[in-house]
């Protein structure tokens, strides 16, 4: 049982939309993670948050604690973007579980 | 500023051979993991280690050991290698655990088992 969910597995999306993938989670977290991964390439931290919302350029991440739910927003979406965007959450016993991955293509 | 490195980037083993995939990170990280990547699968947890000296079981442990004897180094032991072992491995560390260390990842060891 994966314990936490993202969707949608797959996005395809035209240049310029914006772009949002969620993610959930089933029990009490210290923290969460959004990272990026390009074919066939390796692993980047985009975000780590507990609590509210962080921007970094063109994105987005927002948690509510409460729901137990994040969400990543890509504003103005461009190819370059295409990539596996992965959640994973960090647990009071200091696991750090993913999710299975968003794979976004954005078509020029 | 090497970050992660994860050594071999690839092998390719028989059945029943055994190796060790190495991780040493140059940022005095206090955590680290090791996971392992397939298809359709996302990243599952091997083993992990909070400090020097110190492991974890993870969600998939059967078939690896590890070990921390240094702070900068986590190794990932393969006793006796099983063609299910065919994987893409991942190192990660953070400085500490909770909300304050964000993640750095190695760039991968893809491993073969025949």
């Amino acid at each position: 049982k994966n314990e936490v969910e993202q969707s949608p597995q797959n996005l395809t999306a035209q240049e310029g939309e914006f772009i949002t993938i969620n993610c959930s989670y089933s029990v009490g977290i210290s923290a969460l993670h959004w990272l990026q991964q390009h074919p066939g390439g390796g692993i980047v931290s985009l975000f780590m948050l507990s609590s509210g919302k962080k921007k970094h350029g063109r994105l987005i991440a927002t948690i509510n604690i409460q729901e137990k739910h994040s969400s990543l927003h890509i504003t103005a979406s461009h190819p370059r973007d295409s990539a596996v965007y992965i959640c994973a959450v960090s647990y009071r016993d200091d696991k750090i579980i993913f999710g299975k991955g968003t794979r976004l293509h954005i078509l020029p | 500023n090497a970050g992660v490195t994860q050594t071999p980037k690839f092998r390719v083993l028989k059945t029943g051979q055994s190796m060790t995939l190495l991780c040493a990170q140059d940022m005095n990280h206090e955590y680290m993991y090791w996971y392992r990547q397939d298809p359709g699968m996302g990243l599952r947890l091997i083993h992990y280690s909070v400090g020097e000296g110190t492991t974890a079981k993870g969600e998939v442990p059967d078939g690896y050991n590890v070990s921390r004897l240094k702070k900068q180094n986590f190794l990932l032991g393969l006793e006796s290698a099983a063609p299910s072992q065919t994987s893409v491995y991942f190192c990660a560390s953070r400085r500490q655990g909770g909300n304050t260390g964000e993640l750095f990842f190695g760039e991968g060891s893809r491993l073969t088992v025949l």
